[in-house]
């Protein structure tokens, strides 16, 4: 059955400190994955979009790595900002489609200052 | 370019009624997908439409339940005789076109309460 699981379930840091969140997947078969930030009541807004052979990818501060043999991921957010506070989802899409995209439950991050 | 639009923001309804979603992708944008999010859930994929035609329903609930993407106007999705479990959120997302890279942009929702 094609799943996505992502961890922590929340998790609450400091401003200005760092975090990394994690993703892993059993879908097949496998054509990219999605990094997506949904701010509160609000639609899902993308970070990243990694393919197979595409190992990591940065926006701002925002930097995702895939490893496609252990089939995880992981977002990494430098120097966070209130603004983060956001729950972050991690998408896989599956065959050839872009429609056909499994969704995590997502991980909801507080920053506090 | 205004974004993914969809109205209501927020509509209440009694158990029997029928509720109707209205999604304007952005311009040029002749794909669109609906999504459902129960509460601390992921999004589930209901149905992908493009301009009249209805390319994959697979997650769309066989009964009462149906969208449509007409030539001219929103897309529309239509829940008859609402129960209190199709309380949630439902977003629609437009692309440019179909591809494994193509990215979804996402409206702001609608949240759908069944009293």
């Amino acid at each position: 059955k094609n799943q996505v699981e992502q961890s922590p379930q929340s998790l609450i840091i400091l401003e200005g400190k760092n975090c990394t969140l994690q993703c892993n997947y059993t879908v097949s078969p496998f054509s990219n994955l999605r990094w997506y930030k949904q701010d509160t009541g609000r639609g899902p807004v993308s970070l990243t979009i990694m393919t197979f052979s595409e190992n990591t990818k940065s926006n701002g501060r925002y930097t995702a790595t895939l490893d496609a043999d252990t089939k995880q991921s992981s977002l990494h957010i430098t120097a966070s900002q209130l603004s983060d506070s956001a729950s972050y989802i991690c998408v896989v899409s599956a065959g050839d489609s872009n429609y056909q995209l499994i969704w995590g439950a997502g991980t909801k991050l507080i920053i506090k200052p | 370019n205004a974004g993914v639009m969809q109205n209501p923001r927020h509509l209440v309804r009694r158990r029997g009624q029928e509720a109707r979603l209205r999604c304007s992708p952005m311009k040029g944008h002749s794909h669109v997908y609906w999504y459902r999010q129960l509460p601390e859930e992921g999004l589930k994929f209901m149905v992908y439409l493009q301009k009249e035609n209805i390319i994959d329903e697979s997650g769309m609930p066989k009964e009462r339940f149906s969208a449509e993407f007409p030539k001219e106007g929103p897309s529309i999705l239509r829940i008859q005789q609402v129960v209190r479990g199709d309380s949630a959120a439902y977003f629609c997302a437009s692309s440019p076109s179909w591809g494994f890279q193509e990215t979804q942009y996402f409206g702001p929702g609608t949240r759908l309460l069944v009293l």
